[in-house]
């Protein structure tokens, strides 16, 4: 998956609890992105960062949030505020934002009991 | 609105033969376009990408064609094997610079069967 990694593969949460995404690359990319695919719908982009210590909202920001201290590092928690979190997670990232292109990780399924 | 729709839906052929998916766009200011390959419970993989000014692009058995007038673009797939089922992905990416934005198409789930 093109030096993209992300874990678990698969996450059980409980209502209420907060729950952190791994993603690392070894791309030495600088600009990370994580997306929501729910079926039916295009992947939507949650949050990206250009480079480290840097984020920006996405489209469907609410619930959720990053950091980005290490330039291979991008995790992803998902709060107890997030209203429907049961969706498959995708970490993708680019050698620069813009035009070039995204490279996806395999994905994290969460789903909350 | 910028907005990416892929037909058909879902598409069942027998091993061997072609078929051809469908991605019309209205994406605006277009910057390139390219179709995803996705296995289930996986990521996408590129297959192909598209700027303005190309209008056929070949990746072994997948050739997409991108006509910028009409907004459309295909992904024709020959030979088809039980391995190319999964879901296929348009995306088209829009703007310019660092504030490029790529839209998602919903996918086509194309099945192969022996």
């Amino acid at each position: 998956d093109g030096g993209i990694t992300q874990s678990p593969k698969y996450l059980f949460r409980k209502e209420g609890q907060n729950v952190t995404l791994s993603c690392e690359q070894n791309l030495n990319h600088d600009a990370m992105y994580w997306y929501r695919q729910d079926p039916g719908q295009g992947l939507r982009l949650i949050y990206y960062s250009q480079i480290v210590n840097d984020f920006q909202k996405g489209d469907i920001a609410e619930g959720y949030s990053v950091s980005r201290e290490k330039k291979e590092s991008f995790p992803l928690t998902v709060t107890s505020a997030q209203k429907n979190p049961t969706a498959f997670y995708l970490c993708a990232s680019s050698a620069r934002t813009g035009s070039h292109e995204q490279f996806f990780g395999p994905g994290t399924r969460l789903t909350v009991l | 609105k910028n907005q990416v729709e892929q037909s058909p839906q879902s598409l069942i052929i027998l091993e061997g033969k072609n078929c051809t998916l469908q991605c019309n766009y209205t994406v605006s200011p277009f910057s390139n376009l390219r179709w995803y390959k996705q296995d289930t419970g996986r990521g996408p993989v590129s297959l192909t990408i598209m700027t303005f000014s190309e209008n056929t692009k070949s990746n072994g058995r997948y050739t997409a064609t991108l006509d910028a007038d009409t907004k459309q673009s295909s992904l024709h797939i020959t030979a088809s094997q039980l391995s190319d089922s999964a879901s296929y992905i348009c995306v088209v990416s829009a703007g310019g610079g660092a504030t490029n934005k790529l839209i998602f198409g919903t996918g086509t789930l194309l099945a192969v069967q022996p």
